[in-house]
């Protein structure tokens, strides 16, 4: 079963625009929060993550925000360039299975010129 | 660091066939993992192992998919025989040292089963 649900699928934003990419998990036994980018051809790369004992995270144009009591967070590119076009996936690592990752399904992100 | 190593990087065979994948982890790490991506199932976690322990192969699909880990440097995937349901792109990721939990993933192969 999926225990990270991630929105929207696909997402078209333009230059200088703010993409916003939601994810909410079920189990609450959940310690790490990263977010990982993919371009075509490559592996996924990790972005930016955060634990829940905070709300917010902010790494140059990349912000995540968590709301723990909602069991949700998001990822927020400000000013999104178009080489930010690619995937995103979020994920989680479960307490009980330490250095384990489950996958959100992934955003396809496009950013037009 | 030259990264998480994968080869082949593009696999065609043909159903029935065996294949195996190949994945030498970023020196010094101690967790390897390995993923298969498709559009239906996005990526999904297959196996992992630390110090060459096998921990959770609880998404290892059926019998025909093995890995192994001989020993710190190298570490396999075979599927037998082949089935064209195997068609995916299947990643090793592996782990260890700072930053806390950040997987290094390898740029993939790509296997189509005809």
């Amino acid at each position: 079963q999926q225990q990270v649900k991630q929105s929207p699928q696909s997402l078209i934003v333009q230059k200088g625009g703010i993409s916003i990419i939601n994810c909410a998990y079920e189990n609450t036994a959940f310690d790490y929060f990263p977010w990982y980018q993919q371009f075509p051809g490559k592996g996924p790369a990790l972005l930016i993550a955060i634990r829940p004992d905070v709300s917010e995270k902010k790494e140059g144009r990349f912000t995540i925000s968590f709301n723990k009591s909602a069991k949700q967070f998001s990822l927020h590119i400000m000013d999104s360039q178009p080489g930010d076009s690619a995937t995103y996936f979020c994920a989680a690592t479960p307490t009980d299975s330490w250095g384990k990752l489950q996958f959100g399904a992934g955003t396809q992100v496009v950013v037009t010129p | 660091d030259a990264g998480v190593i994968q080869s082949p990087r593009h696999e065609v065979t043909e159903m029935g066939q065996e294949v195996t994948l190949r994945c030498k982890p970023i020196s010094g790490h101690d967790y390897l993992f390995w993923y298969r991506q498709t559009m239906m199932r996005g990526l999904e976690l297959l196996i992992y192992f630390n110090n060459n322990v096998p921990i959770d192969d609880s998404g290892m699909p059926e019998d025909r998919f093995s890995a192994k880990m001989p020993n710190a440097s190298f570490s396999t995937l075979k599927i037998q025989p082949s089935e064209p349901r195997d068609s995916a792109v299947y990643f090793c990721a592996s782990r260890g040292g700072e930053p806390y939990n950040e997987q290094f993933f390898g740029p993939g192969t790509r296997l189509t089963v005809l």
